[in-house]
């Protein structure tokens, strides 16, 4: 079973569209959490950090679910620049060492 | 600009060379991380550094790589006598190595072995 695992899509949606991507992770040790953004050849960039509370950025929703041990993204009127692929992120462990472990992403295409 | 500092952005090599890629880390970070994507795959962690300190190698193959991070300069990775397996982005990350806090990544460096 990989440490992180997600759908790799590709999800097309059209604009205005909500979209909701799933992450699961094995380490139940697992302390932090993020999701990234990468768009084609380029760097990941951070979207936003996964509080236990969940937490909302603009037209993004994180939650995480610590007992099922999985992490999930919302996205809400989809825009044609979401288009790009999403990373599930887990630091497994609870120190300053971040071995971060990356899922293979989720691509989402974004049509007018 | 502030950030993860990478160069260069694109280097060929032939077979049997050797690869340095350099990363400079956001201004205010002093722990770096080296991660490699293959084509179509995820990100792999490979080694993190603190300043003079390997802390974690465990994700370097066990020959042929190395990093470093001294006291001056920017942060190594170097490959030697480059195999064709070898082409791969590689990203560098930084952080102020508090556990939840987010990595900050640079543009990368697109190694290609001809």
């Amino acid at each position: 079973r990989k440490e992180v695992e997600q759908d790799p899509g590709p999800f097309n949606v059209p604009e205005g569209a909500t979209v909701a991507f799933n992450c699961t992770y094995s380490n139940s040790a697992s302390q932090s959490f993020f999701w990234y953004r990468q768009d084609c050849r380029k760097e990941p960039k951070l979207l936003m950090s996964v509080y236990s509370s969940g937490n909302e950025d603009g037209r993004f929703t994180a939650q995480l679910n610590r007992a099922s041990q999985y992490i999930s993204l919302l996205i809400r009127d989809s825009k044609l620049s979401d288009s790009a692929t999403y990373l599930c992120v887990v630091n497994p462990t609870n120190t300053g060492f971040q071995k971060l472990v990356f899922g293979t992403g989720t691509r989402l295409l974004v049509s007018p | 600009n502030a950030g993860v500092m990478q160069n260069p952005r694109h280097l060929v090599r032939r077979r049997g060379q050797e690869a340095r890629l350099r990363c400079s880390p956001m201004k205010g970070h002093s722990h770096v991380y080296w991660y490699r994507q293959l084509p179509e795959e995820g990100l792999k962690f490979m080694v993190y550094l603190q300043k003079e300190n390997i802390i974690d190698e465990s994700g370097m193959p066990k020959e042929r790589f190395s990093a470093e991070f001294p006291k001056e300069g920017p942060s190594i990775l170097r490959i030697q006598q480059v195999v064709r397996g070898d082409s791969a982005a590689y990203f560098c990350a930084s952080s102020g190595g508090q556990a939840n806090q987010p990595q900050h990544f640079g543009d990368g460096t697109r190694l290609s072995i001809l």
